[in-house]
């Protein structure tokens, strides 16, 4: 089974406006790090945030927010004030604690495309 | 955020030939060092993980003779592809990772060699 699955192959948002990029995960694991990463056309791997499963917060950095429910194993990044830079390919990731919290297991991306 | 280096860049050998891909980490010693492999509109497939001094743990399906990784030092770990065949082609991204053990040990990446093999 997928440990992270990512059902949008693309998305288009307008400039200036938010965008919600989805994320479900499949772990036994009570201990858990999600994580989200940009990867422009450079190829370069940016990490964006980090949320940690017993964080009962939703994680923010800048324009970067993660809407963690639990329950519902989603992890959704939402990007608000949407920028031309933004559009890139974003990968949902996870580390889990029982397989040493070594590894990250990626998602197969969402291509985010800012239109003017 | 600390730096990670990849050379070359990209590089286009002969089928047949070997090319050895570095990663170094510029101003951290990385406990930990991965190399992933990434397809055209595909997402990173772990190949390996490596630490310093140690032999590599290859992911099921990877060959470990065809992908040869030696991690030397807390600095630099190598990923040789021996007798390189076309479906060899891919964009091969190293990265290095500080601590153990810690769910948010922070992982940072290289820009990714792409290589093709005609």
């Amino acid at each position: 089974a997928q440990k992270i699955t990512q059902t949008q192959p693309g998305m288009f948002v307008q400039e200036k406006e938010a965008v919600t990029l989805d994320c479900t995960y499949d772990t036994s694991d009570q201990s858990y790090g999600l994580f989200w990463y940009k990867q422009p056309s450079s190829g370069e791997m940016i990490f964006l945030i980090y949320q940690g499963s017993y964080d009962e917060q939703n994680a923010t950095e800048g324009r970067y927010s993660l809407n963690f429910q639990k329950a519902r194993k989603s992890a959704n990044l939402v990007i608000s004030a949407s920028q031309l830079g933004d559009s890139a390919m974003y990968f949902c990731a996870m580390r889990e604690r029982q397989r040493g919290a070594n590894n990250l297991f990626f998602g197969t991306g969402t291509r985010l495309t800012v239109i003017p | 955020g600390a730096v990670v280096s990849q050379h070359p860049s990209w590089v286009i050998c002969k089928s047949g030939t070997s090319v050895k891909i570095e990663c170094r980490s510029l101003d951290f010693q990385a406990t930990t060092m991965f190399w992933y492999r990434q397809f055209p509109k595909q997402s990173l497939m772990l190949m390996a993980t490596s630490n310093e001094g140690s032999k590599a743990t290859y992911e099921q399906g990877v060959e470990k003779d065809k992908f040869l990784i030696n991690h030397a030092s807390l600095t630099l770990s190598t990923l040789t592809v021996t007798s390189a065949h076309p479906e060899d082609s891919s964009f091969y991204i190293c990265s290095a990772r500080v601590g153990s053990g810690g769910l948010y040990n922070e992982q940072f990446f290289g820009p990714g060699t792409r290589l093709t093999v005609l």
